[in-house]
């Protein structure tokens, strides 16, 4: 399943409500994954099944969607926010998109 | 508490066969539920699934890479393996292993990664 997420880069200031996209090929059924990875760093699990928090992320963090189009938000971005973000499906095997590389403007 | 730490040749030639190990702690795969995947990412891309293994042996591959790719477990140790064969210069990446989260199939704790280089 392909998943693309939108916009590729996003430049927000401090405050800022963001708000990241992705879009999977078919319906996922809600089997959707948010990452954030740091510049240098691994993978960091927020969301899982689209909506839920990964215990200790701030709750700025949220997801949402369903069938084939996800969001992930953020409420006010905050400095240490600056990362990529990715999403994966893992409704039919797995797959991430291709990221969205988060700046501040 | 949970890590898990990459190993791996470094530099490889074109059509070897590379040999990843990932050695962990914090919880076993002889557990019911539990798992490990291996994901990669070439410099500057996106991520990509290899391969998962369950505390049952199950395994999992990609099917793009799957005639390549082989996962194994070694419980008593805690470690899971990953080897791909006939590798090229589309190989160079960091490579991840990362536990699969049991309430779920995808991953909550990851390695710091481990960069493998495919060059003549």
């Amino acid at each position: 399943i392909q998943m693309t997420q939108s916009p590729s880069l996003l430049s927000a200031s401090v405050g800022d409500r963001v708000t990241l996209s992705c879009k999977a090929g078919q319906n996922i059924n809600n089997y959707l994954a948010w990452y954030q990875q740091k510049l240098g760093e691994a993978p960091k699990l927020l969301i899982y099944n689209a909506n839920s928090l990964q215990t200790g992320i701030p709750s700025r963090f949220s997801g949402s969607g369903s069938g084939t189009d996800y969001t992930l938000t953020i409420s006010s971005l905050q400095p240490e926010d600056v990362a990529t973000y990715f999403c994966q499906q893992y409704n039919s095997w797995t797959t991430f998109g291709g990221g969205t590389k988060l700046e501040l403007k | 508490q949970v890590t898990l730490k990459e190993s791996g040749p470094g530099i490889l030639q074109p059509s070897q066969t590379l040999s990843l190990t990932c050695t962990f702690s914090g919880f076993s795969l002889s557990t019911y539920g539990m798992g490990v995947g291996w994901i990669r990412q070439p410099s500057g891309k996106g991520l990509e699934w290899l391969a998962n293994i369950w505390w049952d042996d199950d395994k999992y591959y990609n099917p793009s890479l799957k005639n390549r790719l082989t996962i194994s477990k070694d419980t008593s140790n805690n470690q899971a393996f990953l080897k791909i064969t006939n590798v090229d210069t589309a190989d160079t990446a960091t490579y991840y292993c990362a536990r699969i989260a049991d309430y779920g199939p995808f991953f909550d704790y990851w390695g710091q990664g481990v960069m493998v280089t495919v060059s003549s």
